[in-house]
């Protein structure tokens, strides 16, 4: 059974920092392209990082560049998102989740999420 | 950027009803939309890739359809479990992905 666990979330003051992990089972962790979306109180969904099976190449959506980095450790099955930086923008559910592309129809999906872990930027 | 419009943005309906929801995009994505389904205070759920294909386990109530700038998600008849969010995402642009805003659907 595949499975995805975030860890990590918490209070943290603007200016901080925070470190998400995101325990994967069930699965070849390494074959898979990973992410992070994340969701504001009361929002939509929004993606906030890649990174591929083998650790590169790495995107990351505009508002987070030059402050959040994404990683994994394929021996571990532990995927991170090392939030520095943070504004109260950034409170939000982080989810990780898995996309494997189809090659039948040369598209992707995030087949799989975590349960997600709450960031709150607050003074 | 590639922009998502969903609409309706809330919609209500009753058990038994035929549900459309649309996703229009701001440029032709050719069928590279996913659909998800979100429960309050729960993960997304992925229901459909490739604009039409459902993911594995997903009930055949719903289906999609569309290519270019304007998708569906169909629910044929609404259980009490549909009652959710549902998001579209183009993959058009993988990995540099946007979702659309969401369609909430409520108990009339």
């Amino acid at each position: 059974e595949v499975q995805l666990v975030e860890s990590g979330g918490g209070l943290v003051q603007p200016g901080g920092s925070l470190r998400l992990s995101c325990a994967a089972s069930g699965f070849t962790f390494g074959a898979y392209t990973m992410n992070w979306v994340r969701q504001a109180p009361g929002k939509g969904l929004e993606w906030v990082s890649h990174i591929s099976g083998s650790g590169t190449p790495i995107y990351y959506t505009d508002s987070v560049k030059g402050r959040f980095t994404i990683s994994r450790d394929n021996v571990k099955n532990l995927l991170y998102l090392q939030m520095n930086s943070l504004r109260a923008e950034d409170t939000a559910v982080y989810y990780c989740a898995r996309a494997p592309y189809y090659y039948g129809s040369g598209s992707y999906s995030f087949d799989f999420w975590g349960q997600g872990t709450l960031v709150t930027v607050s003074s | 950027d590639l922009q998502l419009t969903q609409s309706p943005s809330f919609l209500s309906a009753s058990i038994g009803d035929r549900l459309t929801i649309t996703c229009r995009t701001s440029h032709d994505i050719a069928n590279y939309l996913a659909w998800y389904q979100q429960k309050p205070g729960k993960a997304p759920k992925a229901l459909i890739y490739a604009a039409s294909t459902l993911q594995s386990g997903v009930p055949s109530r719903f289906s999609g359809s569309g290519s270019g700038t304007e998708f569906t998600l169909t629910i044929s008849s609404l259980q009490p479990e549909d009652f959710a969010t549902y998001y579209c995402q183009q993959v058009n642009s993988y990995p540099l992905l946007t979702f659309g805003g969401g369609t909430k659907v409520q108990i009339k």
